[in-house]
């Protein structure tokens, strides 16, 4: 059973488009993330909510809009979308605030702007 | 501005060798450093965390140690295997953040 899953996998779309993730954890967490990796294979902090409460807005664009529903679930949401927005984009959780915790991964979805 | 540096260049090592990847950092002071596996096409996965105040810390074959004088961790793989290839990445939070800042990973292949 995925502990924190994502979907799509694969997202191929057009600039100017509007496209959206979404991300679900069963590990009963209190904090979500996305994260995104760019070719460079960097990986960026985005947005983090703790118990639906957004704590993490890093300077990302408006363009991307968090929501996060419940605490298990925070979907991304990214509006008129640029060539410089494709990469892979991660969704991850943490048992909760603790700056010691652990964090758990989806897979990744990886964003193609063409 | 705050800077975390890994080994860029791929590290290919001898099975049955130790592997000894490098966290290096600037303008920063973490609290916490975690390093993490990840496999292409999948996401990170949890290695392990040590503390500012921990000097070393292991599981199984894994070690970690963590100097905030010379500012650098080293992440060791004893007695590698060719299933430790993958890319490894260190990732430093601070104490007064909720955030971890992640290096950009050295890529290991343990040759057979």
């Amino acid at each position: 059973d995925t502990a924190v899953s994502q979907t799509p996998k694969y997202l191929v779309t057009q600039m100017g488009n509007d496209k959206s993730i979404k991300c679900e954890q069963n590990l009963g967490h209190d904090t979500m993330y996305w994260y995104k990796q760019d070719s460079k294979k960097f990986l960026k902090i985005m947005f983090s909510y703790n118990n639906k409460e957004l704590i993490i807005n890093e300077t990302v664009p408006n363009r991307f809009s968090p929501k996060s529903p419940d605490k298990a679930h925070l979907n991304l949401h990214i509006n008129s979308l640029e060539l410089g927005d494709s990469a892979v984009y991660f969704c991850a959780s943490s048992q909760d605030l603790a700056r010691d915790g652990e964090l758990f991964f989806g897979e990744g979805s990886r964003l193609t702007v063409l | 501005s705050q800077k975390i540096e890994q080994n860029s260049e791929a590290l290919n090592i001898q099975e049955g060798k130790t592997a000894t990847l490098t966290c290096n950092y600037t303008n920063y002071s973490p609290a916490y450093l975690q390093w993490y596996r990840q496999d292409p096409g999948r996401g990170p996965v949890f290695l392990l965390l040590i503390r500012e105040n921990e000097k070393e810390k292991r599981k199984e074959r894994l070690k970690v140690t963590f100097d905030t004088t010379l500012k650098q961790s080293l992440f060791h793989i004893t007695a590698s295997q060719p299933a430790d290839s993958a890319t490894y990445l260190c990732a430093l939070g601070g104490s007064g953040t909720y955030k971890y800042i992640f290096g950009t990973g050295t890529r290991l292949k343990v040759l057979a």
